[in-house]
Order: C-alpha cells, then sequence, then structure tokens
C-alpha cells in the first residue's frame, strides 16, 4: 500500500546552516509531491510542490529534489532561520486524488 | 484572496454526542478534502469532496460523513463521539484538479 515517511523523526540545525529533510515514498504511481510546514496550533502551510515529470525544483530559500527511481524526495532549506523550526510533512498524491503523509521531521533551529 | 476558513476552532464533546464540523474553501476551490491528525496515527485522509459529490473516501468508520454544499463550503459530522475521535480535523482546499491542496488551520476536538 502507499505509504510516505521521513528518514528522521528530529533535526537540529544551527540558524545560517543549510537544512536537508528527506522522505521515501513506495508507491511507485505517486505522480505529485508536496513538502508543508506545520507550526504549534496550525495547520500545515504549503511550501512547494513538484511534479513526477521534474527532477528538481526551486523557491524561495527552498529547493525540492525528487528521485523517482529510489523513491526519495528531499526538501533543502538555504540559510535556515529560527522561524524554520516546526515540523515537516511530505506528502504524495497518486491517481485518488487523495494525500498520504509521513510521519513528519521535527526540525529545531539553533541559535 | 482569503484561505481556508474552519469553524469553529476548538470544541469540547462528551463521548456519544455528535458534532458538526465546517469548512469553507478559497474562493473558486470546488474541492474539499477532510484529515485528522492524531499524535499516534499522524494525518489520516477522512474523505474528499468535488461538486458536492464525495469522490474519495478513507477507512474510518461510517460514525464519520461528511458533504459539501453548492458553494462549495463542507461539513463533517462525527456521530456517536468516542475518545479516540479527539484529534485536529484539518480540510484541504483545492481546484480539484489533483494539485495545489491549501489548508485551514483545523478544528482541534476534545471528547471527554
Amino acid at each position: 500500500g502507499e505509504s510516505v515517511g521521513l528518514h528522521l523523526p528530529t533535526l537540529s540545525v544551527q540558524e545560517g546552516d543549510n537544512s536537508i529533510i528527506n522522505c521515501a515514498y513506495s508507491n511507485s504511481a505517486s505522480d505529485y509531491f508536496i513538502w508543508y510546514k506545520q507550526e504549534s496550533g496550525k495547520g500545515p502551510q504549503f511550501i512547494i510542490d513538484i511534479r513526477s515529470n521534474m527532477d528538481k525544483r526551486q523557491g524561495q530559500r527552498v529547493t525540492v529534489l525528487l528521485n523517482k527511481t529510489v523513491k526519495h524526495l528531499s526538501l533543502q532549506i538555504a540559510a535556515t532561520q529560527p522561524g524554520d523550526s516546526a515540523v515537516y510533512f511530505c506528502a504524495e498524491r497518486s491517481n485518488d486524488y487523495k494525500l498520504s503523509f509521513g510521519a513528519g521531521t521535527t526540525a529545531t533551529v539553533r541559535a | 484572496k482569503a484561505g481556508v476558513t474552519q469553524t469553529p476552532r476548538y470544541l469540547i464533546k462528551t463521548r456519544g454526542q455528535q458534532v458538526t464540523l465546517s469548512c469553507s474553501p478559497i474562493s473558486g476551490h470546488r474541492s474539499v478534502s477532510w484529515y485528522q491528525q492524531t499524535p499516534g496515527q499522524g494525518l489520516q485522509f477522512l474523505f474528499e469532496y468535488f461538486s458536492e459529490t464525495q469522490r474519495n473516501k478513507g477507512n474510518f468508520p461510517g460514525r464519520f460523513s461528511g458533504r459539501q454544499f453548492s458553494n462549495s463550503r463542507s461539513e463533517m459530522n462525527v456521530s456517536t463521539l468516542e475518545l479516540g475521535d479527539s484529534a485536529l480535523y484539518l480540510c484541504a482546499s483545492s481546484e480539484g484538479n489533483g494539485y495545489g491542496y491549501t489548508f485551514g488551520s483545523g478544528t482541534r476536538l476534545t471528547v471527554v
């Protein structure tokens, strides 16, 4: 069945450094992927998405990489800031209009 | 443009009662999906509505139901509440083409 998992449940990063959050997915039929950020007491906030016909997409300070061969997704955050402390989820969508989420990675930025 | 609005933000209910949650999607979006988030199970898909029709359903008991109105606003209902239904209920709005899901802030339901 579908499952989306993040490799590490927690991540600690020094302010100003670059962060990498990884995600593995199992459904090879998934063709759309999204990274979300969730802060305490809030709903998931869209960060960046990527379709399966791409292997890289860049946004403001963020880059998503997709490796369909090994079914791996990563989120890179440049120059990490204190406001980047949150739980990060990757989500995949196959052909049924529903998102499947991983367990999340809690990122803590050290000052 | 306004985001996804969920009401109420917080609810406390007693076991056995029922509850109705509301979600207003982004203007122009015709799809609303509902998710349950708990510390133990994470984010789990409940159901998705598009143009007033349920298009997909997750693996939840029949106590969980929903509907969508002609203005795309959606409600979900949980009957005969159980303690385990305590969770953050989130709705996501999209155009309905399978891309671009925007979440609301959620309704925190506590069952006592």
